[in-house]
């Protein structure tokens, strides 16, 4: 079984609707939830950072963090096109910062 | 702005040969990383390294090796190229001591995307 499970898609969604996307682990030990956002033939590139339980909110992002459930999510507002990527979320404990990512979910937005 | 430079975007080898790939970052950074990422299966992490000449495994370090020379270069080493190792191979590089404290940013490259024949 793998440490981080994410749903691969791809998630289509028309403009203007709201993405959601999740991520459950087996790790209680993770403190650092983090989601990346990688456009095709690029590498990922930071989108949202999160410590421990919680929202945190970042314009039309927002990340959250169900400790108790071993659970994250990432909500996108109003998706434009340019949302359009691969989204993969990460973790880790509080040590050297070795991460262990899910398998990254493709989204799609739709003019 | 942190850059991190991968010295091929593609590059094909045949079965057998010895394969390098190349990472530079120009931010200081104390930490350095290889994953391979391979759909379905996300990101593995081959090998990091902490500092220089130091290394350590990460979860598929089978069939690979790397060097870390100079901090801010971080080589990873097909010493036998299989076809199994056709994948995309993305470095990575996060400050360290400085922000090890919350499990540090990792900026990655572009990526290079390896083909074994």
């Amino acid at each position: 079984q793998k440490e981080v499970e994410q749903d691969p898609g791809p998630l289509s969604v028309p403009e203007g609707a709201i993405v959601s996307l999740n991520c459950t682990y087996s790790n209680s030990a993770f403190q650092y939830f983090m989601w990346y956002r990688q456009y095709s033939r690029k590498g990922p590139e930071l989108l949202m950072y999160t410590y421990s339980s919680g929202n945190k909110e970042d314009g039309r992002f927002t990340a959250q963090v169900d400790k108790s459930s071993k659970y994250i999510s990432l909500f996108i507002r109003d998706s434009q096109p340019s949302d359009s990527a691969t989204y993969l979320c990460a973790m880790t404990t509080d040590s050297w910062g070795k991460f262990q990512f899910g398998a990254g979910t493709q989204v799609v937005v739709t003019p | 702005d942190v850059k991190v430079t991968q010295s091929s975007r593609y590059l094909v080898k045949r079965t057998g040969e010895k394969v390098f790939l190349e990472c530079v970052q120009d931010m200081d950074h104390e930490n350095m990383f290889w994953y391979r990422q391979d759909p379905g299966l996300g990101l593995r992490l081959i090998y990091f390294s902490y500092d220089v000449k130091m290394k350590e495994k990460g979860d598929i370090p089978e069939g690979y090796s790397v060097s870390r020379e100079k901090k801010e270069r971080f080589s990873l080493i097909l010493e036998s190229a299989s076809t199994n190792q056709t994948s995309m191979y993305l470095c990575a590089s996060s400050p360290g001591t400085s922000g090890r404290a919350r499990g540090d940013e990792q900026f990655f490259g572009p990526g290079t995307r390896l083909t074994v024949l």
